[in-house]
């Protein structure tokens, strides 16, 4: 199947620095990929949708500014989180849709945030 | 609208017995059901998924789910249970129509008990 990848898996940043998160799909090109953040032991909640070329649309209560999303190749979509705070701590998880397949998104392994 | 519900929170059963796992959902359009399974600390690996075609899906590791359009149901069950199942198990719809939505449900832990 399709695979999805994400870069770093985990990483921790003291506070106020900036982090970001790569998601690339590796044997597709994707147009759209989607970025969820996922609290412990809660389901996943869509942050933002990111559309290769054109700017991120951003779910209701997501800051942009803090989390900005480029989309600039067909493979790659990266999440910034800037100046991070301890409560930015989370396990961020990236999907990327193949255009050949209708329904289907493909889930990256997640990267797991903590920021001290 | 669309939503998606998880009946439980939690399900605990014996090791070799049924598992189910129940699934409600809610649709304006035709939709794509998923059952996906997440091991802590690990992203989501996908179990099996309904497209419109057979309404009794087969997924990985002996898991399968029926959709039931009459009672808007997409329950996961699968014949014995095995430690390595133990898990959080989410239902997830999709749609394409008007633009492409994925609705989460809440997810359910499963225990698995020797």
């Amino acid at each position: 199947g399709a695979v999805v990848s994400q870069h770093p898996s985990r990483v921790i940043c003291k506070s106020g620095t900036s982090v970001k998160i790569e998601c690339r799909s590796l044997d597709f090109q994707a147009t759209t990929m989607f970025w969820y953040r996922q609290f412990p032991k809660k389901s996943l909640m869509l942050m933002a949708t990111s559309n290769e070329g054109s700017k991120a649309t951003y779910e209701q209560g997501v800051e942009k500014d803090k989390f900005l999303i480029n989309h600039a190749s067909l493979t790659l979509s990266t999440l910034t989180v800037t100046s991070a705070h301890p409560e930015d701590s989370s396990f961020y998880i990236c999907s990327a849709r193949d255009p050949q397949r209708v329904y289907e998104q493909y889930f990256g392994p997640g990267t797991r945030l903590t920021v001290t | 609208a669309q939503s998606v519900t998880q009946l439980d929170s939690h399900v605990s059963v014996s090791e070799g017995t049924p598992v189910l796992l129940r699934c409600n959902y809610s649709s304006s359009y035709s939709p794509s059901l998923f059952w996906y399974v997440q091991h802590p600390n690990k992203g989501l690996q996908l179990l099996l998924k309904y497209t419109s075609a057979a309404t009794l899906v087969k997924g990985i590791n002996g898991f399968e789910a029926e959709f039931k359009k009459s009672e808007t149901s997409f329950h996961l069950t699968k014949p014995s249970a095995h430690m390595s199942d133990a898990a959080e198990y989410f239902c997830v719809v999709t749609r394409n129509t008007g633009g492409f939505k994925t609705i989460f449900g809440a997810g359910t832990r499963l225990f698995v008990k020797a």
